[in-house]
């Protein structure tokens, strides 16, 4: 059972390049979400979906798109890198539901330059 | 807006010691609060989840409490051990399990 998986793990983008950070969960989980994380800062919610077809914006989504056309992917967008965007990109999955945790993959380390 | 914080920010102890960890919320109108644990360079793992009806739970020698209305958590970890050494973050849950997370304590458990 891989959980969430998300790739790449490091990547180092230029000012104004585009990528995706691909995630991907065999839970069969509902819900998806992209979190980023700043140094010595907690995490800050960017993007979630609570089923294929269907996104919202989370506390810091400028910058960032996202798409949910099954249930197991759950890509996210950069469109023009800024050195800002320098962060670490975690992406979880929970199933619906207040007794439900949430499933963390190990993350990407973004920098960009 | 939600806004989470954790004391301390860093603590050292030496092995054996028990030890409290602090998390405190502004909205008391929370699904549930979670801890985690992080480890340099990993993902976050799950230790302990409570529902916003309930006001304790444990697993092995760690015990969370709620209380909800003065907007306060505290994790508790008994006998600590060098392998406790890491980031505790807490998290409160809200609509469609959005968590809020705070900064977060650095542990470091001496042998």
């Amino acid at each position: 059972n891989a959980g969430v998986t998300q790739t790449p793990k490091f990547r180092i983008l230029k000012i104004g390049q585009s990528m995706t950070l691909q995630c991907t969960q065999d839970m069969n989980h509902n819900y998806m979400y992209w979190y980023r994380q700043d140094p010595g800062m907690g995490l800050k919610l960017i993007y979630y979906s609570v089923g294929a077809g269907i996104t919202d914006k989370g506390e810091v989504p400028n910058g960032y798109n996202v798409s949910r056309s099954t249930t197991e992917d759950f890509p996210l967008r950069l469109e023009l890198a800024a050195p800002s965007q320098t962060s670490v990109y975690f992406c979880a999955s929970s199933p619906p539901g207040a007794l439900t945790e949430a499933f963390f993959g190990q993350g990407t380390r973004l920098t960009v330059v | 807006k939600q806004e989470v914080t954790q004391i301390p920010a860093a603590l050292s102890v030496p092995e054996g010691e028990n030890l409290v960890l602090n998390c405190s919320f502004t909205d008391s109108a929370i699904y549930n609060l979670q801890w985690f644990r992080q480890d340099p360079g990993k993902g976050l793992t799950s230790l302990l989840l409570i529902q916003s009806s309930q006001r304790e739970q444990t697993s092995g020698r760690l015990n969370a409490s709620l209380d909800k209305s003065s907007g306060r958590s505290t994790l508790y970890i008994a006998a600590s051990q060098p392998g406790d050494s890491a980031t505790y973050l807490c998290a409160v849950g809200a609509g469609y399990s959005t968590l809020t997370f705070g900064k977060g304590t650095m542990l470091l458990v001496s042998p």
